[in-house]
């Protein structure tokens, strides 16, 4: 069974610019959570999306959203970067039970100049 | 809003040790805690995920506990090898999703 994907792996933007990262979940499962990962802060969570509805939510600012389609992939949206969202943003994928283990993607590397 | 805690923040031992790591947390409210593995610049490794109602879990030469009571997990590596050198985080689903600020080990040769 092919693992979690995430697109671009890579990605250099400038401040003021928006971006959206795309993540494909493992084949079956419907849960999709996304992450930032920065030296700072560490990991931090930022949404969780359920049969196209977000069901949880971290404390980040409204530049942050997301969305997920009826075929349980998912995107998030970051506008107006800034440099401090320069970090590794991860999505996680789980089953119908949300609550079940989470299975990583590699990230999707952003660097804001 | 759950604290995540993990101690120590870095570790070194030799090849063969058995070693023990770490988690702490402040609400017991919790579905679950996972364990991962991390290796830099990459993504996360599912290691031992353990329910609410169970104790401990065990792969191989891990073995995960967790006393919600005391808001402690633990991650016991038997005889340590090179290979296992990561960063290690433990991650608790509550009402949202917390993890830990990990420990990085290094298993020296």
């Amino acid at each position: 069974k092919a693992g979690v994907t995430q697109t671009p792996r890579y990605l250099i933007k400038t401040r003021g610019q928006q971006v959206t990262l795309s993540c494909s979940p493992i084949s079956g499962h419907r849960s999709v959570s996304w992450y930032q990962q920065t030296p700072g802060q560490g990991l931090q969570f930022l949404f969780e999306y359920f049969s196209e509805t977000q069901r949880n939510k971290g404390n980040f600012p409204g530049r942050f959203s997301g969305r997920q389609f009826s075929n349980s992939r998912s995107e998030m949206n970051v506008s107006t970067l800034e440099l401090g969202d320069s970090a590794l943003y991860l999505c996680a994928s789980s089953t119908e039970d949300p609550y079940n283990e989470q299975f990583f993607g590699p990230g999707t590397r952003l660097t804001v100049l | 809003k759950q604290e995540v805690t993990q101690i120590p923040a870095a570790l070194s031992v030799p090849e063969g040790e058995n070693l023990v790591l770490n988690c702490s947390f402040t609400d017991s409210a919790i579905y679950n805690l996972q364990w991962f593995r991390q290796d830099p610049g990459k993504g996360l490794t599912s290691l031992l995920l353990i329910q609410s109602s169970q104790r401990e879990q065990t792969s191989g030469r891990l073995n995960a506990s967790l006393d919600k009571s005391s808001g402690r997990s633990t991650l016991y590596i038997a005889a340590s090898q090179p290979g296992d050198s990561a960063t290690y985080l433990c991650a608790i689903t509550g009402n949202q999703f917390y993890f830990g600020t990990g420990t990085s080990l290094t298993v020296i040769p």
